[in-house]
């Protein structure tokens, strides 16, 4: 079985644009988390979406939005770029909803903001 | 209350050595904590997990334990091999709340 993919692998943007990221889980997960990784930090918690609804959400500005589709695949939008947006932006799926389904990554987007 | 705290920042083992990671929360709400392994250009992989109403759990050569009034948890690896040398991440996470909350992660060296 696929596990999480993410695309794309790593993108290139300027200041002030935007950008979307994009998430499949593993198949029959219904449950998305988006994490953004800073170089030499811990993945820090940015959305959960179950069942195309939002569920969680961290300490991140209105510029980060996210969204999930019917077939559990999600989008996660940054809006007006700012240099320390860059980042390793990684995916999690799990089976359900809650912080206790053990969370599945997919290898990350990497994002650089010049 | 939110944090997870883990030490060290880096660990150099010798090869058949024992690996020792340790982490401290301060919410006692948080009732999961798992350890992640990630390797360079790779997204964190599930390694083992523990629940507080347990002590320890061992998963062949990795163990967690955990004291809960303490509020502290280990990662130890056993036999520690070249092919372990990664960053590894503690996390915590509870119920009412629905994210992971991770450690700062440990770079872990074996040297053969």
């Amino acid at each position: 079985d696929a596990g999480v993919t993410q695309s794309p692998t790593h993108l290139i943007k300027t200041r002030g644009q935007h950008v979307t990221l994009r998430c499949s889980p593993i198949s029959g997960h219904k449950s998305v988390s988006w994490y953004q990784q800073v170089l030499g930090q811990g993945p820090q918690f940015i959305f959960q979406y179950y069942e195309k609804e939002e569920r969680g959400r961290g300490n991140f500005p209105d510029r980060f939005s996210a969204r999930q589709f019917p077939n559990y695949s999600s989008e996660l939008n940054v809006n007006a770029l700012l240099l320390g947006d860059s980042a390793l932006y990684l995916c999690a799926s799990s089976l359900y909803r809650g912080p206790n389904q053990p969370q599945h990554f997919g290898d990350g987007t990497r994002l650089s903001i010049l | 209350q939110q944090q997870v705290k883990q030490s060290p920042q880096s660990l150099i083992v010798q090869k058949g050595g024992i690996s020792i990671i340790n982490c401290a929360y301060e919410n006692t709400a948080f009732d999961y904590f798992p350890w992640y392994q990630q390797f360079p250009g790779k997204g964190p992989a599930l390694l083992i997990a523990i629940r507080p109403d347990v002590s320890e759990k061992k998963e062949g050569r990795f163990t967690i334990s955990f004291n809960k009034s303490a509020k502290q948890f280990s990662l130890h690896i056993m036999d520690s091999q070249p092919g372990d040398s990664a960053t590894y991440f503690c996390a915590a996470s509870g119920p009412g709340g629905f994210k992971t909350i991770f450690g700062a992660g440990t770079r872990l060296f074996v040297k053969a």
